[in-house]
């Protein structure tokens, strides 16, 4: 079975572009997370979707967005990028069973973003 | 609001000695909380989680950890270091659902022959 698969895996842009990250999640599952880790923040959640609604949401600025697709991929976009934007994005996914969310999230490898 | 503190930043200790990594809790109601392991380049395993049922938790790779209500504490052990469990971990608090964790800043272990 194939685990959370993020795209891309690293990228540099530089201040003021905007850029796409890309999440497909375990298949089955329907609900996506995102997670941004930095050396000075740590992992700070970003957002929730499922299916196709985001359903929780962090303390980011809206450059922060993001969506779900139906088919439960789903995709963040940070837009007029800052250097403190440079960070690892880690995407997860998590099965909900019929007693409700099963607990585990699953991460992918992240996409690490620079911003020069 | 919930948070977690995880104490020491990094830890050594030797092949084949006890692995204890701190982590304490602040939440003003009953958390899940939760330990996740991360290898360099690598995203996030979930080792194991304690959501109300048997205070002492049994998760992957021989690690364990036992829910201290009284001392808000949900310490990892491991009774004996392997090389391979050289890697950063990171205790989390939930309390509005599973997907929304509240990460600790995350521990290094290193472990040496």
């Amino acid at each position: 079975k194939a685990g959370v698969t993020q795209t891309p895996r690293y990228l540099i842009k530089t201040r003021g572009q905007q850029v796409t990250l890309s999440c497909s999640p375990i298949s089955g599952h329907r609900s996506v997370s995102w997670y941004q880790q930095t050396p000075g923040q740590g992992l700070q959640f970003l957002f929730e979707y499922f299916s196709e609604t985001q359903r929780n949401k962090g303390n980011f600025p809206g450059r922060f967005s993001g969506r779900q697709f139906s088919n439960s991929r789903s995709e963040m976009n940070v837009s007029t990028l800052e250097l403190g934007d440079s960070a690892l994005y880690l995407c997860a996914s998590s099965l909900e069973g019929l007693a409700g969310r099963t607990g585990e999230l699953f991460f992918g490898e992240g996409s690490r973003l620079t911003v020069l | 609001a919930q948070s977690v503190t995880q104490l020491g930043s990094h830890v050594s200790v030797s092949e084949g000695a006890l692995v204890l990594l701190r982590c304490n809790y602040s939440s003003s109601v009953p958390p899940y909380l939760f330990w996740y392991v991360q290898y360099p380049n690598q995203g996030l395993q979930l080792l194991l989680k304690y959501t109300s049922a048997a205070t002492l938790v049994k998760g992957i790779n021989g690690f364990e950890a036992e829910f201290k209500k009284s001392e808000t504490s949900f310490h990892l052990t491991k009774p004996s270091a392997h090389m391979s469990d050289a890697a950063e971990y990171f205790c989390a608090v939930s309390v509005t659902g599973f997907q929304k964790l509240v990460f600790g800043t995350g521990t290094r272990l290193l472990v040496s022959p």
